[in-house]
C-alpha cells in the first residue's frame, strides 16, 4: 500500500520566517495531494492541494509543489503569523472506488511572535 | 455554508459496551468517509460510503461496522468497545465518488474507560 513520509515531525519559526514542510510517497498511482492544518482538538482543514497533473500551486501565503518523478510534494508558507501554528498534514490519494488518502505522520508548526 | 454533522460530539463509555456515531453529510454531498485518529497520530481511514453503498474498507475493526442511509447520513456502530478505541472519530463528505476533495466534520470524541 501507499507509505507517506513527512518532515520534520516538529517546526519552530519566528513570526515572519518561511515554513516548508516536505513530504515522499511511495505509490506512482497518487494523483491527488491535499493538505490539512488541524488544531488541537479540531477537525482537519484543507488548506490547499495539488493534482498530479500540476508542478505547483498558489494560494496568497501559501504554495504547494509536486514532483512527481521523485514522487515527493512540498508545503511552502511564507511570512508565518502564529495563528499559522498547527498540526499540518500532507496526504497522497488515488482512486479505489473513492478517494482514499494516506496520511504523512504531522508537523507541529510553532510560530513565535 | 452547511457543514458536515456529527453527533455527539463526545461520548464516554466502559470497556465492553457499545457505541454509535452519526454522520450527516452536507447537503447534495452522496460520499461519505470516516476516520479513527488517536492521539498525536494522524487520521487513519476506516470506511466509505457512496449511494448508500460500501466502497472502500481500510483498518477498521470487526467489531465496527457502518451503513450510510437513503438520506445519506451515515452511522458507525463500535461493539465490544476497548480501551484503545478512545479516539477522534471524524466523518467526512465529498460531492461525488469521483470528486477528490473531502469536508471534515467536527469529530466525536469517543473516551472509553
Amino acid at each position: 500500500g501507499e507509505n507517506v513520509e513527512q518532515h520534520p515531525s516538529t517546526l519552530s519559526v519566528q513570526e515572519g520566517d518561511s515554513a516548508v514542510i516536505k513530504c515522499t510517497y511511495s505509490d506512482s498511482a497518487s494523483n491527488y495531494f491535499p493538505w490539512y492544518k488541524q488544531e488541537l482538538g479540531k477537525r482537519p482543514q484543507l488548506i490547499i492541494d495539488i493534482r498530479s497533473n500540476v508542478g505547483e500551486k498558489k494560494d496568497q501565503r501559501i504554495a504547494v509543489t509536486l514532483n512527481k518523478t521523485a514522487k515527493h510534494f512540498s508545503l511552502h508558507i511564507t511570512e508565518t503569523q502564529p495563528e499559522d501554528s498547527a498540526v499540518y498534514f500532507c496526504a497522497a490519494s488515488k482512486r479505489g472506488g473513492s478517494y482514499i488518502p494516506t496520511f504523512g505522520r504531522g508537523t507541529s508548526l510553532i510560530v513565535h511572535p | 455554508a452547511a457543514g458536515v454533522i456529527q453527533s455527539p460530539r463526545h461520548l464516554i463509555k466502559e470497556k465492553r459496551e457499545t457505541a454509535t456515531l452519526k454522520c450527516y453529510p452536507i447537503p447534495r454531498h452522496d460520499t461519505v468517509y470516516w476516520y479513527q485518529q488517536g492521539p498525536g497520530q494522524d487520521p487513519q481511514f476506516l470506511i466509505s460510503f457512496y449511494e448508500k453503498m460500501q466502497s472502500d474498507k481500510g483498518s477498521i475493526p470487526d467489531r465496527f461496522s457502518a451503513q450510510q442511509f437513503s438520506d445519506y447520513h451515515s452511522e458507525l456502530n463500535m461493539s465490544s468497545l476497548e480501551l484503545g478505541d478512545s479516539a477522534l472519530y471524524f466523518c467526512a463528505s465529498s460531492p461525488g465518488l469521483d470528486r477528490y476533495e473531502q469536508y471534515f466534520g467536527p469529530g466525536t470524541r469517543l473516551t472509553v474507560t
